[in-house]
């Protein structure tokens, strides 16, 4: 088991520039979320997975966001025309369901995205 | 809705003990608690189901009070390896919410 992979680690792009990220999620699992944290916050929840079908989207998430899990195995976060307010660590989790409630989430290292 | 950590922050002596309290102004089903340091990504340590389970990992425990929709963490003779950002996640339709975070500083 290698646990939640992310790559890149970092990412530095121009303003007004698209960027992609990839997560490989642990292997069984079939659940797959993107959280965004920024320096002194929580992970802030953007949008999840179960296998390939996207269940949910945050409200506040802007509509240059984009993720896909086609497959049900990794999923892209991709960012549009990226703002200097874009700038986060993009945190990658996965679980098998929740239905027992004994599971929880794994995270990735995580991608540092820095917009200039 | 996001649970409500306290306190912010705390700064602690090798060997002292503290206190996470993880508030929320929902019912609470479960609570996760992570750990994360510096530049890293949060590590999970345990998980509290309603029902109020004290659980344990290492000489760092936690309980579940429903009544009070709280959970708390509790460290005891806090190492320097326990110096992190711990977190609080409450269980929303699927996935979780985190708290804003207690930051810990455990000095020799």
């Amino acid at each position: 088991d290698t646990g939640v992979s992310q790559d890149p680690r970092h990412k530095i792009t121009k303003r007004g520039q698209n960027v992609t990220f990839r997560c490989d999620p642990i292997s069984e699992h079939n659940r797959l979320y993107w959280y965004r944290q920024t320096l002194g916050q929580g992970p802030e929840f953007l949008t999840y997975f179960q296998n390939e079908a996207q269940l949910e989207k945050s409200r506040l998430l802007s509509d240059r966001f984009s993720a896909e899990r086609p497959k049900g195995s990794f999923s892209t976060l991709e960012i549009q025309r990226t703002e200097q307010g874009d700038s986060a660590m993009y945190l990658c989790a996965s679980s098998l369901d929740w239905t027992s409630r004994q599971e929880t989430q794994y995270f990735g290292p995580g991608t540092r995205l820095l917009v200039l | 809705q996001q649970p409500v950590q306290s306190p912010q922050a705390v700064i602690l002596r090798e060997g002292e003990d503290a206190v996470i309290n993880c508030s929320s102004s929902k019912a609470l089903y479960s609570v996760h608690w992570y750990r994360q340091k510096h530049g890293e990504a949060p590590v999970f340590l345990m998980i509290l189901l309603k029902g109020g389970e004290q659980k344990g990992h290492e000489k760092i425990s936690a309980s579940f009070n429903e009544k009070k929709q709280q959970s708390s963490l509790y460290l005891t003779a806090s190492q320097l390896s326990y110096s992190g950002t711990y977190f609080c996640g409450t269980e929303g339709q699927g996935k979780l919410i985190f708290g804003q975070g207690t930051t810990l500083q455990v000095k020799p």
